[in-house]
């Protein structure tokens, strides 16, 4: 079945530190991908998403790229901060609606 | 503009009881989702419902675990005769359209211990 893996956690960076974290895929046709963030005690809220290969999502300064010939979703970010500190999840939706999350990578930014 | 909401943040359960969690999905969306997010692990997909229709509970324990979206109100998770398993955050999503790579709106949790 379609499964999402994402690097063990946690990560530890300093503020300023260059951030990636890396995720994979296997699903049958073309998903849809999507990073997820929650900060303590809250919900999920989306980070970003990209529905083809080769698309870019980006906001808030992270990025990550659909590399269909890696099945890959890497989440990257140049400078992290202490505000970035969260749990972050890979996700994919493959020719239906339910999404399929990884188990998470906790990061935690120092100052 | 207020987001998904879901009510209570916390609920502390004995087992054998009953738990009822309530979403209230953001404005203009008619499709809820419920997912579980055990302890260190990522959201598992149980229901999926629009008004008055389950259209998907494909992820949903078959016993003592029930969803509702009624014509009126907010969807229902409701969990009967808890055990420690249940102990979980439960979260609600909405979405404007139910398709593939359509983005979901998390509301906060639900996060239940039971004792």
């Amino acid at each position: 079945g379609d499964s999402v893996t994402q690097m063990e956690g946690p990560v530890t960076l300093s503020e300023e530190a260059f951030l990636t974290i890396n995720c994979t895929y296997t699903a049958t046709g073309y998903p849809s991908l999507f990073w997820y963030v929650q900060y303590p005690g809250e919900g999920l809220q989306l980070l970003l998403k990209a529905t083809k290969a080769d698309d870019k999502g980006s906001n808030k300064g992270f990025e990550a790229t659909y590399r269909k010939e890696t099945t890959s979703f890497h989440l990257e970010k140049g400078s992290v901060q202490v505000s970035d500190s969260a749990v972050y999840f890979c996700a994919l939706t493959s020719g239906t609606y339910k999404y399929i999350f990884g188990t998470g990578t906790r990061l935690k930014v120092l100052a | 503009n207020a987001g998904v909401m879901q009510n209570p943040r916390h609920l502390v359960r004995r087992r054998g009881q009953e738990a009822r969690l309530r979403c209230s999905p953001m404005k203009g969306h008619s499709h809820v989702y419920w997912y579980r997010q055990l302890p260190e692990e990522g959201l598992k997909f149980m229901v999926y419902l629009q008004k008055e229709n389950i259209i998907d509970e494909s992820g949903m324990p078959k016993e003592r675990f029930s969803a509702e979206f009624p014509k009126e109100g907010p969807s229902i998770l409701r969990i009967q005769q808890v055990v420690r398993g249940d102990s979980a955050a439960y979260f609600c999503a909405s979405s404007r359209l139910a398709v593939e790579g359509e983005t979901q709106y998390f509301g906060p949790g639900t996060r239940l211990l039971v004792l």
